[in-house]
């Protein structure tokens, strides 16, 4: 059972580059989701995905955008990387929306120059 | 705006003990409460959700409660085992116009043999 597998694990990048980040769920899952946790910080929502070809903001949606073109993958792009967005970010899934437990990825630690 | 409060300051506890972690916040009451447990450098892990009219939930070791009156959330883990040690995460759902979860920011448990 894979669960959610993010790639990469790790990433360090210099301000003004681009990349993205991926999130694979195999659960069948309609919801997703794409977090950052900063220190001493709850995880915070950036975007999500109520089903296949959907998706809406969150809480820190800025300088990042998303794409679900297939059911279980859900990507995350920054288009020109700034330090602020140094951080680690989870994706995670749910059957039904946030009421319903989520299942995470462990992670991508990117670090921005 | 909504606020969640869990102690920033470790917890530490002789094994055998209970364990009691607190979760608190302010304004509107959630509709629902999670709490998960992350593990050094792997994603938050689902444990208990409570409702809203809901006092206490269990399982197994696990118990939580919900007393929206002094809008706090109590988790316990009794007979606490070394293996426990990880950071535990509140997450709190409003609904209302669109469901969105909050996360406090943690309080780490370290349980000493």
């Amino acid at each position: 059972n894979a669960g959610v597998t993010q790639t990469p694990k790790f990433r360090v990048l210099k301000t003004g580059q681009s990349m993205t980040l991926l999130c694979a769920q195999d659960m069948n899952h309609e919801y997703m989701y794409w977090y950052r946790q900063d220190p001493g910080m709850g995880l915070r929502l950036i975007h999500y995905s109520v089903g296949e070809g959907t998706t809406a903001k969150g809480e820190v949606p800025d300088g990042y955008n998303v794409s679900r073109l297939k059911k279980q993958n859900f990507l995350l792009g920054l288009e020109s990387a700034a330090p602020s967005q140094t951080s680690v970010y989870f994706c995670a899934s749910s059957y039904g929306g946030q009421v319903q437990p989520q299942h995470f990825g462990d992670g991508t630690r990117l670090s921005i120059l | 705006s909504q606020k969640i409060e869990q102690n920033s300051e470790a917890l530490n506890i002789q094994e055998g003990k209970t364990a009691t972690l607190t979760c608190n916040y302010t304004n509107y009451s959630p509709a629902y409460l999670q709490w998960y447990r992350q593990d050094p450098g792997r994603g938050p892990v689902f444990l208990l959700l409570i409702r809203e009219n809901e006092k206490e939930k269990r399982k197994e070791r696990l118990k939580v409660t919900f007393d929206t009156t002094l809008k706090q959330s109590l988790f316990h883990i009794t007979a606490s085992q070394p293996a426990d040690s990880a950071t535990y995460l509140c997450a709190l759902l409003f609904s209302g116009g669109y469901n969105k979860l909050i996360f406090g920011a943690g309080t780490r448990l370290a349980v000493h043999p």
